[in-house]
């Protein structure tokens, strides 16, 4: 049972928008920890993918943006491509654990 | 560029230690406010912090591992270690070792190395 909860997958069409949510708790996300996102196609590490809730690292396209409120942080992917399929997981620090925090990850098909 | 490279068994036998090194080329380990972390991932599954280590050698540990793990930092070869003690057969994973940067977030990261528990 991962402390962050995304939904297992979600699937869009090419170019379509999707969103993947992430909700926390008052000790991670709704203490005011930022929300990080990361991009892991299969056999390979993890990528940041958004940091501070909203910023994207150099090289990331603009179809990929963060936000947070509250509690819970969304990815959003617009312009769906072929290429976005992969698994996205969100992390946060968690005020009780001292340290990172996952999301169990989001399974994203692009039909 | 930073670059970071795992290393070491991807065999451990029940109840023994599993041992990885992280070594971290691009990236003085001594500049001060960094930090290093160790993640795990079991096959098919999510993501799962083991801890974090500063370059003073400062550890923070997941609670629900803090028994069995031991974090050290060794600044002269600019790498960092793990010691899992008494592992089992759910300790079988991909281990990875990153780089703490802005926010708490992992913006380098290893290739990973799949560590099997199995006699």
């Amino acid at each position: 049972q991962s402390v962050l909860t995304q939904p297992p997958s979600v699937s869009g069409a090419p170019g379509q928008r999707v969103t993947i949510s992430c909700t926390g708790s008052s000790s991670n996300l709704g203490a005011g920890h930022d929300a990080h996102w990361y991009q892991q196609f299969p056999g390979t590490a993890p990528k940041l993918l958004i940091y501070r809730s909203n910023i994207r690292p150099s090289g990331v396209p603009d179809r990929f943006s963060g936000s947070k409120s509250g509690t819970s942080a969304s990815l959003a992917i617009t312009g769906l491509q072929a290429a976005d399929e992969a698994d996205y997981f969100c992390q946060s620090y968690d005020t009780g654990l001292s340290g990172a925090v996952f999301g169990g990850g989001t399974k994203l098909t692009v039909l | 560029q930073v670059q970071l490279q795992e290393s070491g068994p991807g065999l451990v036998k029940p109840s023994d230690t599993l041992s990885l090194t992280c070594a971290v080329s691009g990236y003085s380990i001594s500049t001060t406010n960094s930090w290093w972390g160790w993640i795990r991932q079991p096959p098919g599954k999510g993501l799962e912090w083991i801890g974090y280590i500063n370059y003073s050698g400062t550890t923070y540990y997941n609670p629900s591992l803090m028994s069995r793990v031991t974090m050290t930092v060794d600044t002269s070869k600019n790498q960092f270690s793990l010691n899992l003690l008494s592992v089992t057969a759910v300790d079988t994973a991909v281990y990875y070792c990153a780089k703490r940067g802005s926010g708490g977030s992992l913006d380098y990261w290893g290739q990973g190395t799949l560590v099997a528990v199995s006699s």
